[in-house]
């Protein structure tokens, strides 16, 4: 089955600790997002790969840190920096960007700093 | 700049009404796309559809269909005769070349009663 993985799903950290949330695609595509969405809101984009070793920041990039050594897969980073990481984040990929075809997204992981 | 405004920010129906989601956008580009997501309470979002600009002909897909009209700058979405398994949060989003990325929209939180 081709898909977007994403884990944990729920993730518990103290304030101050960097943590690393995975995102595997096996899709074949191209492009890659990070979303941050927080309740009530919509989905705010972090960061974006459209091809391998190459990402961009999104609106709200500050704090947190990407790479995309492979093209399945494109780990994100919460640094101690962000002031304000509890949200849920969304992984997806396109085919390619930015044509505007389909985003699939994953599953999603639920952090909290405790 | 880009924008998208879903003002209905919840609505409950009772199974077997129809509903309407409303979306207006806001973008300078001629050239764009727009998308409907739903979000369930699993929290993966599932693509509905995608339209662009230059087609404004309303889309019927089961109970679900689409109301494109660019003179007033709406995507609306219906669902007749909702269902149980309606309920979900539903995203609007808009994607437009000079943007280079999707804006999506608050959010629509749908239940529907049995």
């Amino acid at each position: 089955d081709g898909g977007i993985t994403q884990s944990p799903k729920y993730l518990f950290r103290k304030e101050g600790q960097n943590v690393t949330l995975s995102c595997e695609q096996n899709l074949n595509h191209d492009a890659m997002y990070w979303y941050r969405q927080d309740p009530g809101q919509g989905l705010r984009l972090i960061y974006y790969s459209q091809i391998v070793n190459d990402f961009q920041k999104g609106d709200i990039a500050e704090g947190y840190s990407v790479s995309r050594e492979k093209k399945e897969s494109f780990p994100l980073t919460v640094t101690s920096a962000q002031k304000n990481p509890t949200a849920f984040y969304l992984c997806a990929s396109s085919i390619h960007m930015p044509s505007f075809d389909e985003q699939f997204f994953g599953p999603g992981t639920r952090l909290t700093v405790l | 700049a880009q924008k998208v405004t879903q003002a209905q920010t919840e609505i409950s129906v009772v199974e077997k009404e129809d509903v309407t989601l409303d979306c207006v956008y806001e973008t300078r580009d001629t050239t764009y796309y727009l998308f409907w997501y739903k979000q369930p309470p699993s929290g993966e979002l599932v693509f509905l559809i995608r339209r662009n600009s230059f087609d404004e002909q309303n889309e019927i897909s089961g109970r679900y269909s689409w109301n494109f009209q660019k003179s007033t700058s709406s995507f609306n979405f219906t669902i007749t005769a909702s269902q149980v398994v309606d309920s979900a949060v539903y995203f609007c989003a808009l994607g437009s070349g000079s943007a280079r990325q999707l804006t999506f929209g608050s959010g629509t939180q749908l239940t529907v009663l049995p």
